[in-house]
């Protein structure tokens, strides 16, 4: 069965750092997205993609944030400058449309220390 | 706005017992989708069913049954013959036109902990 790929399954990284999460969507998908979760708490929407640009985000995806689909088969969340509350588990998946298909990464944990 | 709410945040039981886990939600748009997923110790998310605003035949594959009752905006995920192996943590989740892209909004999950 297909699946959506994410490196590194863990990550720590100090604070200030720029980091880079990495997902390889479905091959066939057209939406891409990124989900946040700080431990114990719920699933957030942060941002999706499609057709090469951002469709939507949230009030996390603020100016630190950014996602690039750099070669057509990776989908990447870069954080410019960690901060301690960044925190998390991050979600990547992707749809074949909106609604359909939809699949998600087996998450990357975050650490900033 | 949409909004998802689990109001129970922790279920314990005994194995073998059912167990029913509520979730209510809200929207203005007549299509969307309603989602259920399973977080267990491990971390991932695995999906368990998606469900159209059109379609409110009741659902069931196995141990799991969903009951999708439009005119109380619920969608209430029951596990019969609970066993260990389905302690996890559990969210209900929407995705509407409003939400375009079909973006998911999530409830705050309710934990499941079946003692043997």
């Amino acid at each position: 069965e297909p699946e959506v790929t994410q490196t590194p399954s863990h990550q720590v990284t100090q604070m200030g750092q720029e980091v880079i999460l990495r997902c390889v969507p479905i091959s066939n998908h057209l939406y891409f997205y990124w989900y946040r979760q700080i431990l114990g708490q719920k699933v957030e929407f942060l941002v999706s993609f499609y057709n090469n640009e951002i469709s939507e985000k949230s009030e996390i995806f603020d100016d630190q944030f950014s996602v690039e689909r750099p070669d057509g088969s990776n989908f990447t969340l870069k954080i410019r400058s960690t901060k301690l509350e960044d925190s998390a588990m991050y979600f990547c998946a992707s749809s074949e449309t909106g609604f359909f298909g939809y699949t998600f990464g087996s998450g990357t944990r975050l650490t900033v220390v | 706005a949409q909004k998802v709410t689990q109001a129970q945040t922790e279920i314990s039981v005994v194995e073998k017992e059912d167990v029913t886990l509520d979730c209510v939600y809200e929207t203005r748009d007549t299509t969307y989708y309603l989602f259920w997923y399973k977080q267990p110790p491990s971390g991932e998310l695995v999906f368990l069913i998606r469900r159209n605003s059109f379609d409110e035949q009741n659902e069931i594959s196995g141990r799991y049954s969903w009951n999708f009752q439009k005119s109380t905006s619920s969608f209430n995920f029951t596990i019969t013959a609970s066993q260990v192996v389905d302690s996890a943590v559990y969210f209900c989740a929407l995705s509407d036109q409003g939400g375009s892209q079909g973006n998911l909004i999530f409830g705050k999950g309710t934990k499941l902990s079946v003692k043997p």
